[in-house]
C-alpha cells in the first residue's frame, strides 16, 4: 500500500448507470487529483483540488462530477458514461499543489458497457 | 501545447543487460523530471527524479541523465533483472504547475 487506496479496483457499470469511485490518502497530504489512464496514451489530468477546493478542471465532460468533502477523501461520481470512458481512474496526492512528490493510488479500472 | 515525447513504447531485454529509455519535452521552463514504474495492477510510483540544476543523478541500478540544452532526460538501468519488469513513464513538470507525462514504455526482461 503507497498510502493512497482506491475503491473498488473494478467497476463495470451501463451506460445508463450512476456509480462513484473513492480514494483517500493517509499522508496527511493537502491536495488530490484524479488521472485518467487510457491504453498507449499519456495520463490525462482530470481535476485538482487543494485544500478541499477545486482549482483546475481540465476541460472534462460533465458526466465525470468530482467532490471532495476534506483533505484526505476524493469521490468521481460517475453518470451516463460513454464506452470511451472506460479506462483507468487514478487517484493521487501531494504534500501541496505542485509537481513533487506524487503518491498515486492502485486506481480503479473502469469498464463501461 | 505542452507535451511529453517518450521512446520505445517497447524494450525487451536479458537478463544482466542494461536498459536506455529517452524523452524529450517541449516546455523549456520544464525544472522537474520524474520517473515512474508501473508494475502490473498497481498504480505508478515513483523511482527516481532530477532537477534541471543537475545533469545526472545515480540511485544504485538506476541512473537519469539531463541535457536541458537538447531538451532531452533519459532513464538508464543497469543490469536488468526480471523484477524490473513493468511500464515505466517519464514526466516534466511544466511551467504552470502540473506535471505532463509521457505515454510509457514497457520493459521486459527476459530470464
Amino acid at each position: 500500500e503507497t498510502g493512497v487506496t482506491q475503491t473498488p479496483r473494478h467497476l463495470v457499470m451501463g451506460m445508463t448507470n450512476k456509480k462513484s469511485l473513492k480514494c483517500e490518502q493517509h499522508l496527511g497530504h493537502n491536495a488530490m487529483y484524479w488521472y485518467k489512464q487510457s491504453a498507449k496514451k499519456p495520463l490525462e489530468l482530470m481535476f485538482v483540488y487543494s485544500l478541499e477546493e477545486r482549482v483546475e478542471n481540465n476541460s472534462v465532460p460533465s458526466r465525470f462530477s468530482p467532490e471532495c468533502p476534506n483533505s484526505s477523501h476524493l469521490f468521481l461520481h460517475l453518470h451516463t458514461l460513454q464506452p470511451e470512458d472506460s479506462a483507468l481512474y487514478l487517484c493521487a496526492s501531494t504534500a501541496t499543489p505542485d509537481v513533487y512528490g506524487y503518491t498515486f493510488g492502485s486506481g480503479t479500472r473502469l469498464t463501461v458497457v | 501545447g505542452e507535451n511529453v515525447e517518450q521512446h520505445p513504447s517497447t524494450l525487451s531485454v536479458q537478463e544482466g543487460d542494461s536498459a536506455v529509455i529517452k524523452c524529450t519535452y517541449s516546455d523549456s521552463a520544464s525544472n522537474y523530471f520524474p520517473w515512474y514504474k508501473q508494475e502490473l495492477g498497481k498504480g505508478p510510483q515513483l523511482i527516481i527524479d532530477i532537477r534541471s540544476n543537475v545533469g545526472e543523478k545515480k540511485d544504485q541500478r538506476i541512473a537519469v541523465t539531463l541535457n536541458k540544452t537538447a531538451k532531452h532526460f533519459s532513464l538508464h538501468i543497469t543490469e536488468t533483472q526480471p523484477e524490473d519488469s513493468a511500464v515505466y513513464f517519464c514526466a516534466a513538470g511544466g511551467s504552470q504547475g502540473n506535471l505532463i507525462f509521457g505515454k510509457g514504455t514497457k520493459l521486459s526482461v527476459k530470464p
